[in-house]
């Protein structure tokens, strides 16, 4: 069946960098864009970023560009978020998720945490 | 930017009552790209509906969808004890693709 795994969440201090995983099995995962979403706590779904199955198109939210890149290795089913100059305000889940070309996000992993400590 | 508001914040019903969602836009959502997601405790969103009015896969046939342009409506025709959660609207007709703040359906 299709899941998704993320890691890589943790602890960071307020200007720091991390790198987010995703882990892709039971699909064709260079057919498919792929998506982060966050949720902050209390807050709504934030969409952050998707890229192509051939890594041709991207789009990035205006809150992350500039410090967040989005990248995948077809070859090892993953994706992959580099989250730079972070802010309190990334404190979030991080979700990643598969994405149909319309823009609805299906499945999801179970989520990542990252905590930006003020 | 779509805004997307959810009425009402929160929906007390019991089990085997009828719920009806809205999700109202700020401008039109082009091509009707409207999905509707449940989102339980400690969980991850699933995805319900999309393209306003389609199932997906899986879903029961007591969840449907409803809308076109800035007004749509999810709606769960009997509830079962599984449906309590919060249901998210989200738009991907315009970028960036966004969210509402969610209705939570609980048991009254």
């Amino acid at each position: 069946q299709v899941q998704l795994v993320e890691s890589g969440g943790g602890l960071v201090k307020p200007g720091g960098s991390l790198r987010l995983s995703c882990a892709a099995s039971g699909f064709t995962f260079s057919d498919y864009y792929m998506t982060w979403i966050r949720q902050a706590p209390g807050k709504r779904l934030e969409w952050i970023s998707y890229l192509s199955g051939s890594s041709t198109s991207t789009n990035y939210a205006d809150s992350v560009k500039g410090r967040f890149t989005i990248s995948r290795d077809n070859a090892k089913n993953s994706l992959y978020l580099q989250l730079n100059s972070l802010r309190v305000e990334d404190t979030a889940v991080y979700y990643c998720a598969r994405m149909a070309e319309s823009g609805w996000f299906d499945p999801w992993g179970q989520g990542t945490l990252v905590t930006v400590p003020s | 930017e779509i805004v997307l508001t959810q009425s009402p914040g929160t929906l007390s019903l019991s089990p085997g009552e009828r719920a009806t969602l809205s999700c109202r836009a700020s401008q039109s959502v082009s091509g009707n790209y409207l999905a509707w997601y449940q989102q339980k405790p400690d969980q991850a969103p699933r995805l319900l509906i999309y393209g306003a009015s389609s199932r997906a896969t899986g879903i029961p046939d007591r969840f449907s969808g409803s809308g076109s342009g800035t007004d749509f409506t999810l709606t769960i025709s009997r509830l079962e004890p599984e449906d309590f959660a919060v249901y998210y609207c989200q738009q991907s007709g315009t970028s960036p693709f966004t969210f509402g703040p969610g209705t939570k359906v609980d048991i009254k």
